[in-house]
């Protein structure tokens, strides 16, 4: 099956660092790659949605310059958390989509816990 | 993109019982996606209904798709404690430009 991964799955750093994320597609090219952050208990929260080789398409109020994100090639898209602040503290999860199947089916990765101190 | 709302928020069955959680939506959708999440994990893609199909199983899951009420039901038959975990609904028109997007999902918990 489709497999995606993220790394790290859990980071810790401190307030005004930058923190960057990846998500890759191991079996598969993903044509589009989605961003999502989850506060504890609550849903999945869509940030932004990335094709690869183009820029992003962020959701209503997220910060593009704040949530940088990077889809360089059909396996690889990264989210970069710049400078940090505690209340960024979340579980960001990509998913990535294929794109050829025709029923556009998103496989998730198993997330990244972001803890700013 | 649409959400589905999932109901009932939270259950709470015995180990062997079955459980059934219920997903509407609003717009026409081209299909419908169960999910489960484990708590601190990714989500866990467990079926996906196309609009022409009323009914679809996969081992001890059973969905059904009402298009006309905009509704589907996700049954876990004989339920194991490893089946504890928040279920979320996808509803998706489908489509290169599609994206899904979640409601609250319910949580389940199935008691030993």
């Amino acid at each position: 099956g489709a497999v995606v991964s993220q790394h790290p799955s859990w980071v810790i750093c401190k307030s005004g660092t930058s923190v960057k994320i990846e998500c890759r597609s191991l079996d598969f090219q993903a044509t589009t790659m989605f961003w999502y952050r989850q506060f504890p208990k609550q849903s999945l929260m869509l940030m932004a949605t990335s094709n690869e080789g183009s820029k992003a398409t962020y959701e209503q109020g997220v910060e593009k310059d704040k949530f940088l994100i990077n889809h360089a090639s059909l396996t690889l898209s990264t989210l970069t958390v710049t400078s940090a602040h505690p209340e960024d503290s979340s579980f960001y999860i990509c998913s990535a989509r294929e794109g050829t199947s025709g029923s556009y089916e998103q496989f998730f990765g198993p997330g990244t816990r972001l803890t700013v101190l | 993109s649409q959400q589905g709302e999932e109901d009932p928020q939270a259950l709470s069955i015995q180990e062997g019982e079955n459980a059934t959680m219920n997903c509407s939506y609003k717009t026409s959708i081209n299909n419908l996606q169960w999910y489960r999440q484990n708590s601190g994990r990714g989500l866990v893609h467990l079926i996906l209904i196309r609009s022409n199909e009323r009914e679809k199983h996969s081992g001890r899951l059973r969905v059904t798709l009402d298009t006309s009420k905009k509704s589907s039901s996700l049954l876990i038959t004989a339920s194991r404690a490893a089946d504890t975990a928040s279920y979320f609904c996808a509803p998706t028109q489908g489509g290169a430009n599609s994206k899904l997007t979640f409601g609250k999902g319910i949580t389940l918990s199935v008691r030993p």
